[in-house]
């Protein structure tokens, strides 16, 4: 079946320090996405990208489709950066959304 | 652009009872999921709809769990009677198809006692 396996499993960080989220998955890709989830349960949408590269301000994210694996950057860390990130997946000829267990990150002033 | 509206928030109650939850998804969004978040784990989908047509409920618990999308917009489900283990958070999400991107709405949270 298919496969989310997200590490590691935690991070912990000063506040400026950069860190590197992967996320390797089990088949052809149809749909790849990150989410933050905050400390309320609100999961909030990063990226959706099943392939290429994409930046939004201190993040970016990049999906190498062929070697089956997506990497989320985080740069220059805040404390409001703290949470679970989720990679979350779709592949083959399956179109469910399977979540990996997450990463939980945090980031000490 | 509105999000995914859900409520109640929070519920609680005991054992055996019933309880439904409500999801409106983004406007136009033809794909509903409907998620459960154990606390500690990542979401598991229990159903996706296509308008008004069910794509996958395979982890969906029949024997307790329904859910309806009348009319291809908004959505229900329920859970009679429920269990200890129903305790998690309910999420519904929306795309505007079934490869796009997901949005979610701010879940319910549910406690049973």
């Amino acid at each position: 079946g298919i496969q989310v396996e997200q590490s590691p499993p935690d991070l912990i960080l000063q506040e400026g320090a950069n860190s590197t989220l992967r996320c390797n998955f089990s088949d052809s890709v149809n749909n790849l996405q990150w989410f933050h989830q905050n400390p309320w349960g609100q999961l909030i949408n990063l990226f959706y990208i099943p392939s290429g590269t994409k930046q939004n301000g201190r993040l970016s994210a990049t999906t190498v489709a062929t070697e089956r694996y997506s990497l989320l950057y985080i740069s220059s860390s805040q404390t409001t950066d703290s949470g679970v990130y989720f990679c979350a997946f779709s592949g083959g000829s399956n179109y469910k959304l399977t979540f990996g267990k997450g990463t939980l990150l945090t980031v000490n002033p | 652009e509105a999000g995914v509206a859900q409520s109640p928030r929070y519920k609680i109650i005991e054992k055996r009872q019933s309880v439904a939850f409500w999801c409106n998804p983004i406007s136009g969004h033809a794909t509903l999921y409907w998620y459960q978040q154990i606390l500690g784990q990542g979401p598991k989908l229990l159903i996706q709809f296509q308008n008004n047509g069910v794509v996958d409920d395979s982890q969906l618990p029949k024997d307790r769990f329904s859910a309806e999308r009348l009319k291809g917009v908004d959505s229900t489900l329920k859970i009679q009677p429920a269990k200890l283990e129903d305790s998690a958070v309910y999420l519904c999400a929306s795309s505007w198809r079934n490869t796009g991107e997901l949005f979610f709405g701010e879940g319910s949270r549910l406690t049973v006692l």
